[in-house]
């Protein structure tokens, strides 16, 4: 079984939908990161998590929200989707020993239309 | 402001021989670079690491070598071979726990010829 799993690893939505992309993990990892890709551009952070009563925004949070609902749950929700908010969705773990070796899920591919 | 590049798209390789991707950053805060992997349909799977205080690190077939001065590094694969036809990303954060996250490259796709 895989230690990061990602629900759904499909949506298609409308415009003004609202959206929640969920993670679980099961590697025991008190940090969780949401990013996101593009075609043609590299991963950029939305919001990371080092416990459940620690949220922090990254570098492209607007439009998105954050819950951490226990050591190895975190969900990404659009309020409201948007087009541009098309994308690959990646959550991440990783430990506190070696925080900047993260595992990621498979993803999670969103269409808005 | 891009802070870490990877300005080769794509890298095609012969497979035997060595590929070489290349990687610039320009955050002089980054102390911890690592590259990571990634298959279609897949998330990125983590690759090798390295420290500022190394100018080098080895991983059988895979070597990182990191240049501070020109703010440069480079994954090296020798020798090439078929599975290693993937997109590689370049990431790079302040040590201390990657506390903002990773900050990571475009990614380049190599491509191993047969």
């Amino acid at each position: 079984d895989a230690d990061v799993t990602q629900t759904p690893r499909n949506r298609i939505t409308k415009t003004g939908k609202r959206i929640m992309l969920e993670c679980s993990q099961t590697k025991g990892h008190d940090r969780m990161y949401w990013y996101r890709q593009d075609p043609g551009l590299g991963l950029r952070l939305i919001y990371y998590s080092f416990d459940v009563k620690d949220i922090n925004k990254g570098e492209i949070s607007d439009g998105y929200s954050v819950s951490r609902q226990a050591q190895a749950k975190f969900s990404l929700s659009l309020e409201s989707a948007i087009p541009n908010q098309t994308a690959l969705y990646f959550c991440a773990t990783s430990d506190l020993v070696r925080a900047d070796t993260q595992y990621f899920g498979p993803g999670t591919r969103l269409t808005v239309l | 402001d891009q802070q870490v590049k990877q300005n080769s798209p794509s890298l095609s390789v012969q497979e035997g021989r060595i590929s070489i991707l290349n990687c610039d950053y320009t955050n002089s805060m980054f102390d911890y670079f690592l590259w990571y992997k990634k298959y279609p349909a897949e998330g990125p799977t983590f690759l090798i690491s390295i420290s500022s205080i190394k100018d080098k690190n080895e991983d059988g077939r895979f070597t990182v070598f990191l240049n501070k001065s020109a703010k440069h590094l480079s994954l090296h694969i020798v020798p090439s071979q078929p599975g290693d036809s993937a997109v590689y990303f370049c990431a790079a954060s302040v040590r201390g726990g990657g506390a903002d996250g990773l900050t990571f490259g475009k990614g380049t796709h190599l491509i191993i010829q047969p």
